[in-house]
C-alpha cells in the first residue's frame, strides 16, 4: 500500500522557471513531512520540512504548501537552476510509537534546462 | 548539520559471500537507524529500524536471516547482506535520527552493492 503519492515522476523546465511537485497522503497520523533531494549515486539530503499546523513554508527558492484538510502537500521551486537538476523525494514521518520512521513518495526526476 | 558517514561507498563481491555495510554517526548520538534499499530511479524501501542495544524490527517481506543489522552502539549500526545474489544487488542507504532535532533524519551517502 502507496501511503504517500508523489506526482509527476518527471518533470522538464527551462532555467528561470518554477518547478512544482505535489504530494498525496493518507494517513493522517503523519506528523511531519519533509523534503529530500538526492544526485545520482548520493544520499538524499533534507530540503525543507514542514508540519501539518503550517500552511505554508519558505526558504530561499523552495516552498512547501500544504492542504491539511486535502492531505496534500507540494513543493515549488522558484527560479530552477540547471544544479537543481535532481530527484526529489516528498516524505511522511509517523512519530511516537513509530519511532520516526518515514514513507516516501515515489520520487519525481527534474531536469532544468539551461 | 549532522553527518552519517556510511561505508563502503561501493562494493562489488562474488555470489554467496558475504558484505558487511557500516553506518556511523559523526557527531551525535544516534538512537535509531534506519537501513533503505533503493532499486534505479525507485523510491527509498524502508528495510529495518534499529535501535541502540536492541534487535531491529524489520518490515514486512525483509528476509531477516538474509540481512543482518546490529547497532552496538550509539554511533554505529552495520548491515550485513548475508550469502549474497544478484537480485541483492542494489543501492542501500543508512540514515540515523537523534542529535539536537529528532525531527531530522540525516542520510548516509549510501552504498551500491553489485553481486557478480
Amino acid at each position: 500500500q502507496q501511503q504517500v503519492k508523489q506526482s509527476p515522476q518527471s518533470l522538464i523546465v527551462q532555467k528561470g522557471g518554477i518547478s512544482i511537485i505535489n504530494c498525496a497522503y493518507e494517513n493522517t497520523a503523519f506528523d511531519y513531512f519533509p523534503w529530500y533531494q538526492q544526485f545520482p549515486g548520493k544520499g538524499p539530503a533534507l530540503l525543507i520540512a514542514i508540519r501539518p499546523d503550517v500552511s505554508e513554508k519558505k526558504e530561499g527558492r523552495f516552498t512547501i504548501s500544504f492542504n491539511k484538510s486535502a492531505k496534500q502537500f507540494s513543493l515549488h521551486i522558484m527560479d530552477s537552476q540547471p544544479g537543481d537538476s535532481a530527484t526529489y523525494f516528498c516524505a511522511a514521518r509517523m512519530g511516537g510509537a513509530a519511532g520516526n520512521k518515514l514513507t516516501f513518495g515515489g520520487g519525481t526526476r527534474v531536469l532544468v534546462k539551461p | 548539520g549532522a553527518v552519517v558517514s556510511q561505508h563502503p561507498s561501493r562494493v562489488i563481491c562474488k555470489s554467496g559471500t558475504s558484505v558487511k555495510i557500516e553506518c556511523r554517526s559523526l557527531d551525535f548520538q544516534a538512537t535509531t537507524m534506519f537501513w533503505y534499499r533503493q532499486f534505479p530511479k525507485q523510491s527509498l524501501m524502508l528495510m529495518a529500524t534499529s535501535n541502540e542495544g536492541s534487535k531491529a524490527t524489520y518490515e514486512q517481506g525483509v528476509e531477516k536471516d538474509k540481512f543482518l543489522i546490529n547497532h552496538a552502539s550509539l554511533t554505529l549500526s552495520t548491515l550485513t547482506v548475508t550469502s549474497a545474489h544478484p537480485e541483492d544487488s542494489s543501492f542501500y542507504i543508512c540514515s540515523a535520527s537523534g542529535g539536537d532535532s529528532y525531527e531530522k533524519l540525516f542520510f548516509g551517502s549510501g552504498t551500491q552493492l553489485s553481486v557478480l
